[in-house]
């Protein structure tokens, strides 16, 4: 099993620029999420899906949209890149609570991005 | 709001030393506490996972504990290696049915271990 996979690895955008962040999970699971992560401020939630089909917003939504194209895969849009959004971007899958180690989070390894 | 500090920010210590990391969290009503290891350049690694009933959870040399009334936790490293050497974070996750597992993470503890 690969686990949680993301792509690309690192990326420079332009402000205004538009890119997807791409997200693949192996292993079955429900919930899907993404984290931005920045220095002093932690990981904070952008949004998340509980389920397939379904999306909702985390902590810090502004700028971003996603997409649960499937069970495995949920991407993560900016549409108009801004210098804020420079960070480094987490997905993470959970499993069935109360199913095996349904309640632990499985981190991907982060894509860099940095707007000019 | 749930708000989740860790202390110490950064922590060094000689190879072989047991030590202490420190996360508490301002509202008690969690579902469970996780631990968490990152290494540079890298994604996180879950580590130890305690629900809200539990009182401590153990895997190899590290053990968390949890006292939920009083909002805190501690992962303790016993004889602790190089390897060792990495960002710890905790995650509360809140209780409530609603809450999908969405995590609050504090902003870790960087820990080196040194020969």
């Amino acid at each position: 099993n690969a686990g949680v996979t993301q792509t690309p690895k690192f990326q420079v955008l332009k402000t205004g620029q538009s890119m997807t962040l791409q997200c693949a999970q192996d292993m079955n699971h429900n919930s899907m999420y993404w984290y931005r992560q920045d220095p002093g401020m932690g990981l904070r939630l952008i949004y998340y899906s509980a389920s397939e089909g379904t999306t909702d917003k985390g902590e810090v939504p502004n700028g971003y949209n996603v997409s649960r194209l499937n069970k495995r895969e949920f991407s993560l849009r900016l549409e108009s890149a801004a210098p804020s959004q420079t960070s480094v971007y987490f997905c993470a899958s959970r499993g069935i609570p109360g199913q095996g180690t349904g309640e632990t989070q499985y981190f991907g390894p982060g894509t860099r991005l940095l707007v000019l | 709001k749930q708000e989740v500090t860790q202390i110490p920010a950064a922590l060094s210590v000689p190879e072989g030393e047991n030590l202490v990391l420190n996360c508490s969290f301002t509202d008690s009503a969690i579902y469970n506490l996780q631990w968490f290891r990152q290494d540079p350049g890298k994604g996180l690694t879950s580590l130890l996972l305690i629900q809200s009933s539990q009182r401590e959870q153990t895997s190899g040399r590290l053990n968390a504990s949890l006292d939920k009334s009083s909002g805190r936790s501690t992962l303790y490293i016993a004889a602790s290696q190089p390897g060792d050497s990495a960002t710890y974070l905790c995650a509360v996750r809140p209780a409530g049915g609603t809450s999908y597992g969405k995590l609050t993470f504090g902003q870790g503890t960087i820990l080196t271990v040194h020969p």
